[in-house]
């Protein structure tokens, strides 16, 4: 299977705790993004790397998340001390460094914090 | 975040109907993307538009990216129960590599 895999696919976790999810994008795939989607909303962008470099970050990304694609293949985006508010389907995606270009996602990390 | 305005919200058709629904914005974008996602599962990439006015299909989708570069309609065909799903526009904007994505078309096939 060539397409985007994440892990995992389901996690719960305790309000404090600290939670990590990976990422593995489409191989030739240099451009790697990460977007939260809450209940009845779209996807919400959060930040994305092109190879190694993270290029982009949004607000909604506060300090206690840190997401990292240390070699420029995989990926990981950590939340520190989880609030419920976290909670939230957590979506990666990957394209090619291309003027047209499309992304695919992979099948999301749902996230929740009790 | 910036979202996409999308409509409409949600439909309930009956089998074999067609269906229409688009996206708006306020800025030009340069590529308009529109994915299907079922429940629990991450977005699929149904169609991908490029060019002001191009006109794309994939079996019973047809896409077209709007000619002011800033609204992009999506038509299904003489639809079927599995076409049940969320469809959400995403938008590129203009000189940015962050794709924005609508709200979401909810749609429910009677059959």
């Amino acid at each position: 299977d060539t397409g985007v895999s994440q892990d995992p696919r389901h996690k719960i976790t305790k309000r404090g705790q600290n939670v990590t999810f990976r990422c593995d994008p489409i191989s030739e795939h240099n451009r790697l993004y990460w977007y939260r989607q809450t209940l009845g909303q779209g996807p919400e962008f959060l930040t994305y790397f092109q190879n190694e470099a993270q290029l982009e970050k949004s607000r909604l990304l506060s300090d206690r998340f840190s997401a990292e694609r240390p070699k420029g293949s995989f990926s990981t985006l950590e939340i520190q001390r989880t609030e419920q508010g976290d909670s939230a389907m957590y979506l990666c995606a990957s394209s090619l460094v291309m003027e047209n270009t499309e992304a695919f996602f992979g099948q999301g990390t749902r996230l929740t914090v009790v | 975040g910036q979202q996409l305005n999308q409509s409409p919200q949600s439909m309930f058709i009956q089998e074999g109907e067609d269906v229409s629904m688009n996206c708006t914005s306020s800025s030009i974008f340069n590529t308009w993307l529109w994915y299907k996602q079922d429940p629990g599962e991450g977005p699929v990439l149904l169609i991908a538009l490029y060019k002001a006015g191009e006109l794309t299909s994939n079996g019973r989708l047809t896409a077209q990216f709007g000619i002011t570069r800033k609204d992009s309609f999506l038509n299904i065909s003489a639809s079927i129960p599995s076409d049940v799903g969320i469809y959400f526009c995403a938008g590129l904007p203009w000189g940015t590599y962050k794709y924005i994505f609508g709200t979401g078309t909810r749609l429910k096939v009677l059959a």
